[in-house]
């Protein structure tokens, strides 16, 4: 694919839902990143994945966040019983082999809204 | 919590004119990088610069960065309406053995015809 891709677009989950977040990242790259984002603030750190590897989950909320990438590539963002706090707009970023002098690639993000 | 701190939060200039946009930050770092963001969409990488570079050139851009006082600017000459968007500067670095890029609270640039 040219990009990366999320799904869904739109996600809006009553609260003590559960919801799974997509990321399809570039083909190849190694990293992946998810961010949140509040509204009118910058991209706040979640975790981050090198291959199928968590090697940095010390963004996560609370133990109701949980991420997985089980083959390198694809990965999922689970929120468990949804509170309204969570509502934000989550990000997906991959980075090629280059290291920490390589630049990210974003998604378009999945807004969450939870009424 | 973020690292950068963005000057201005908010910024409106008339087409035509440079729009500069200022970040500091607090730790040692690898880089430093700027993305911009349209509204509803994702973030697009802009510009990098390594902490070993002091001034960097792409098209319409300038950015320059200073580890003394730990800070670093972003130009935009000659801006246009396409540039309306929100910039956000991030820095990166290797925190016990895994990348972290920590962005900035971003400035919304509005540019008016």
């Amino acid at each position: 694919g040219a990009g990366v891709s999320q799904s869904p677009r739109y996600k809006v989950a009553k609260r003590g839902q559960d919801v799974a977040l997509r990321c399809d990242p570039i083909s190849g790259h190694v990293s992946l990143f998810w961010y949140q984002q509040a509204l009118g603030q910058g991209p706040e750190f979640l975790t981050y994945f090198q291959n199928e590897a968590q090697l940095d989950k010390s963004g996560l909320p609370s133990d109701r966040f949980f991420a997985e990438r089980p083959e390198g590539s694809v990965s999922t963002l689970k929120i468990q019983r949804t509170q309204q706090e969570d509502s934000a707009v989550y990000l997906c970023a991959s980075s090629s082999p280059r290291g920490i002098n390589s630049p990210l690639h974003f998604g378009n993000g999945t807004r969450l809204t939870v009424t | 919590s973020q690292q950068g701190e963005e000057d201005p939060q908010a910024l409106s200039i008339q087409e035509g004119e440079n729009a500069t946009m200022n970040c500091s930050y607090k730790t040692s770092i690898n880089n430093l990088q700027w993305y911009r963001q349209n509204s509803g969409r994702g973030l697009v990488h802009l510009i990098l610069i390594r902490s070993n570079e002091r001034e960097k050139h792409s098209g319409r851009l300038r950015v320059t960065l200073d580890t003394s006082k730990k800070s670093s600017s972003l130009l935009i000459t000659a801006s246009r309406a396409a540039d309306t968007a929100s910039y956000f500067c991030a820095t990166g670095a290797i925190i016990q053995g895994a990348q972290k890029l920590v962005f900035g609270q971003g400035t919304r640039l509005t540019i008016n015809p």
